[in-house]
């Protein structure tokens, strides 16, 4: 069966560090990743998607930055952090159905 | 820009009461409209996909229907219980075959014993 591994579960980081939350999935192979936010009293807001290694869309424009250095990899960066980059994190794995999400990082900039 | 209204934003019902909440999406170029379930601190959880107009659907005492003619769908919740507190959220797909999954706002609903 298909598992979805996001770490880490919450982070603390200083304005201006920079920032890299990793997504990996197992069971399944070419799915379609995306990394969504839920900012303070917001629904998710979908940041990234990606349908292939290296192929990464970029929804909004912000201050952060998606890779796919591999299959089932996806990771979440940031050189300089900003306040408003603070939130709730959830990396999604789908084959074209639902996304299936992971637990989420708590991410908050002081 | 896709956008998806879900409404109330929040919800107060006492347990047993019946409640239903409203996701409002594009109508053209429907591919599929999700439904989900999230609790603080846990993924969120699928509970339907719906894809054709008139769709309706059920599981246990939640049920949820479909129009994509005019662009909304329902989610009832019968008999409700103080388990189902939770945020409800409906993500919209669009025929696009980018499979991007706009998500609303969400419903939070808290039932009080």
């Amino acid at each position: 069966s298909q598992t979805i591994h996001q770490w880490p579960a919450t982070l603390v980081q200083p304005v201006g560090s920079p920032l890299s939350l990793e997504c990996t999935v197992e069971g399944t192979s070419n799915p379609n990743l995306y990394w969504y936010r839920q900012a303070a009293g917001r629904g998710l807001q979908l940041l990234f998607y990606s349908v292939g290694i290296g192929q990464i869309s970029s929804e909004v424009p912000q201050n952060l930055s998606a890779s796919r250095p591999q299959d089932r990899q996806f990771i979440l960066s940031s050189k300089k952090l900003l306040l408003s980059d603070s939130g709730f994190y959830l990396c999604a794995w789908s084959e074209g159905v639902s996304p299936h999400f992971g637990n989420g990082t708590r991410l908050t900039v002081t | 820009i896709l956008n998806v209204e879900q409404s109330p934003q929040s919800l107060h019902v006492q347990e047993g009461d019946s409640t239903n909440f409203t996701c409002s999406f594009p109508s053209s170029n429907f591919y599929a409209l999700h439904w989900y379930r999230w609790e603080t601190a846990k993924s969120p959880e699928a509970l339907f996909v719906m894809t054709l107009n008139g769709d309706e659907k059920k599981k246990g005492r939640i049920s949820a229907t479909l129009n994509t003619k005019e662009g909304y769908s329902y989610l009832y919740i019968k008999g409700s219980q103080p388990e189902d507190s939770a945020t409800y959220l409906c993500a919209f797909c669009d025929v696009s075959g980018t499979y991007k999954y706009i998500f609303g706002t969400g419903t939070r609903l808290k039932v009080l014993a």
